[in-house]
């Protein structure tokens, strides 16, 4: 069973690039998110969808853009990238917010960005 | 503003039982949650409460206070796999969670 899926596991950026992170889940959730992790921090949510073709911003959207064109992936893209950036990103998928909630999460995504 | 509060770091011995706590201040309340997070892997799911009382689920139990803003996680006859980070998260009034810093677990022999 793959579950929730991210690529790339690793990347490092210079300043000014862009680059895309794919997340994809095969258990048909309605729901997906994308959080960053950053030490001595909580997780924090930078966008989310609730369904295919919607996306909503998180607590920290600054920098980040999404997008959901279909139900299973969601794509989180950095226009232009800056050191505070360096990240661990996590990609997580729901059924929906009115069951426990239980978030299924990837495995991560390390970003450097020099 | 929403704040979760756990304690950074806690050892414990193995065989031994370890109480982890989480007090909240949040807009609303629709659940907390516990997870499980080993270094450099996904966080991943624990536990549920959101009643009064307490959950048990093998060696794992949550405990919850909606009146004290409070949880805990109890882990039993601990393992040296159970070293790890556990994160408390809430679900606030627009069911968006509101996550805690984590707590970190060392398991000594």
């Amino acid at each position: 069973n793959a579950g929730v899926t991210q690529t790339p596991k690793f990347r490092v950026l210079k300043t000014g690039q862009s680059m895309t992170l794919l997340c994809a889940q095969d258990m048909n959730h309605e729901y997906m998110y994308w959080y960053r992790q950053d030490p001595g921090m909580g997780l924090r949510l930078i966008h989310y969808s609730v369904g295919e073709g919607t996306t909503a911003k998180g607590e920290v959207p600054d920098g980040y853009n999404v997008s959901r064109l279909k139900k299973q992936n969601f794509l989180l893209g950095l226009e232009s990238a800056a050191p505070s950036q360096t990240s661990v990103y996590f990609c997580a998928s729901s059924p929906g917010q009115w069951d426990t909630g239980e978030l299924f999460f990837g495995e991560g995504s390390r970003l450097t960005v020099l | 503003g929403q704040n979760i509060d756990q304690p950074t770091e806690m050892t414990a011995t193995e065989g031994a039982i370890v109480q982890i706590n989480c007090t909240y201040q949040t807009s609303g309340f629709n659940g907390l949650f516990w997870y499980q997070q080993h270094a450099g892997e996904a966080p991943t799911f624990l536990s549920y409460n959101v009643l009064d009382g307490l959950e048990e689920k093998g060696r794992f139990s949550s405990f919850l206070s909606r009146s004290k803003g409070y949880s805990y996680l109890l882990l039993k006859e601990l393992q040296m796999k159970d070293s790890a980070s556990y994160l408390c998260a809430v679900r606030d009034s627009n069911y968006q969670l509101i996550w805690g810093a984590g707590t970190k677990l060392i398991i000594k022999p």
